[in-house]
């Protein structure tokens, strides 16, 4: 069965860091791509960043309002894919969640994501 | 960059009825397209991927439609499960992966 969990949410200062994690189980996790979205409270899912698989060069993608902030990365050999999250904003509070990757029918989609990790940034 | 509109924002409806959700892409997608439910609390499902593919194990109650800029979301009778948030997704342009606003289907 394939599992996503992810962890190292909390509340966290304006300006403050923190590093989320994704630990898969139940497939091949070096051979996929990974997402990371959030939900806002009161607003609607937003696409945050992608890295595809080592075969494909992981190749990353970022949204504009992380830009330069975050930084996805991957340890295959753990099966954990990370979300670095520097100079926090408030509207940076949200749920996180890290999804599976698919390639299919020459395109990428998440066909699974994990329950998700809460990130409050609050002084 | 590529925008997502969702026509209705929100939408009351019964069980057993026919119910059609629409995305709007501000440029041409081709087929890159996927749907989205979400319920509260709860992880995104994925139900359609490729404009029209429904996803496995996905009820056959749900299908997808459109190319180009316009798609459709089509719960062909409503169950009690199935009040939920559903979001669209382009999967190719600039910037990608990104989603519409949601349409929220509650009880009449």
């Amino acid at each position: 069965e394939v599992q996503l969990l992810e962890s190292g949410g909390g509340l966290v200062e304006p300006g403050r860091s923190l590093r989320l994690s994704c630990t898969a189980s139940g497939f091949s996790f070096g051979d996929y791509a990974v997402n990371w979205i959030r939900l806002a409270p009161g607003k609607g899912l937003e696409w945050i960043s992608f890295i595809k698989s080592k075969i494909y060069g992981e190749t990353i993608e970022y949204a504009a309002s992380v830009k330069g902030r975050f930084t996805i990365s991957r340890d295959d050999s753990k099966s954990i894919a990370y979300l670095q999250m520097d100079s926090l904003k408030t509207e940076d509070t949200a749920v996180y969640y890290c999804g599976r990757g698919v390639y299919n029918s020459n395109m990428y989609y998440s066909d699974s994501w994990g329950q998700g990790t809460l990130v409050t940034v609050s002084s | 960059d590529i925008q997502l509109t969702q026509s209705p924002s929100f939408l009351s409806a019964s069980v057993g009825d026919r119910v059609t959700i629409t995305c709007r892409a501000s440029q041409g997608i081709s087929s890159y397209l996927a749907w989205y439910q979400q319920k509260p609390g709860k992880a995104p499902e994925l139900l359609i991927y490729a404009a029209s593919t429904l996803q496995s194990g996905v009820p056959s109650r749900f299908s997808g439609s459109g190319s180009g800029t316009e798609f459709t979301l089509t719960i062909s009778s409503l169950q009690p499960e199935d009040f939920a948030t559903y979001y669209c997704q382009q999967l190719n342009g600039y910037p990608r992966f990104t989603f519409g606003p949601g349409t929220k289907v509650h009880i009449k």
